[in-house]
């Protein structure tokens, strides 16, 4: 069984700092994928970043990144320059190559405070 | 591009009636999801389609849930006798033939009294 999970489930961060936010992951799959969504509140889920599991390096999308880390199965999301709009839950999820099904974890909420 | 929709946004209904949802996908994208989110959680997966064809359902998916996709555009997911326990965010998500980014819906609030 794949299972996704997030052991923090909030955290909050100043205005303008960095903040990481932890996921792990447990598959027997070796053609995996993992994503990293954004929830803001009252508002629809958007992608942030996705890496594929067998690339070593790690995905970066502007001031978001990850370290994978595969034999810890870990997936953590790193934002640097926290803004007040980084404000969300943020979901840590899986997806199996041979399954268009999402895995998703329970979830952070993050507070950018000014 | 119009993003993925779902009608409607808000249902209240009474125990025991059958509700339907519609989602309209992204044009193009061949991949339709449905997952449940209750407060506070992360989405549970429901059931796929890849064009009109239901590739999975989730065990989640009870005898009173179903789902089609008839012409492989639009889907609606419909809820027999509804329980107080199906109270939920339900989210539709489509994707693009060769990728696995899924995009999603605004979401459908359920509340079963």
């Amino acid at each position: 069984a794949q299972t996704v999970t997030q052991s923090q489930p909030e955290m909050s961060v100043q205005e303008a700092e960095t903040v990481t936010l932890s996921c792990t992951y447990d598959t027997s799959e070796s053609n995996y994928y993992l994503f990293w969504y954004k929830q803001p509140p009252s508002r629809q889920m958007i992608l942030v970043i996705r890496q594929e599991a067998y690339k070593q390096q790690n995905a970066t999308e502007n001031r978001f990144s990850v370290n994978f880390q595969k034999a810890a199965k870990s997936f953590s999301l790193k934002i640097s320059d926290s803004q007040l709009g980084d404000t969300a839950m943020y979901f840590c999820a899986g997806r199996s190559g041979n399954t268009g099904k999402l895995i998703f974890g329970q979830g952070t909420t993050l507070q950018v405070k000014p | 591009d119009t993003g993925v929709s779902q009608d409607p946004r808000h249902k209240i209904t009474k125990r025991g009636q059958n509700v339907t949802f519609r989602c309209d996908p992204i044009s193009e994208h061949n991949r339709l999801y449905w997952y449940r989110q209750t407060l506070g959680q992360g989405p549970e997966f429901l059931t796929y389609f890849q064009n009109e064809a239901q590739l999975e359902k989730s065990r989640l998916l009870s005898d009173r849930f179903s789902a089609e996709r008839p012409k492989g555009s639009f889907s609606t997911l419909e809820i027999q006798r509804t329980e107080q326990g199906d109270s939920a965010m339900y989210l539709c998500a489509s994707s693009h033939p060769g990728t696995d980014t899924q995009y999603f819906g605004p979401g459908t609030r359920l509340t079963v009294l």
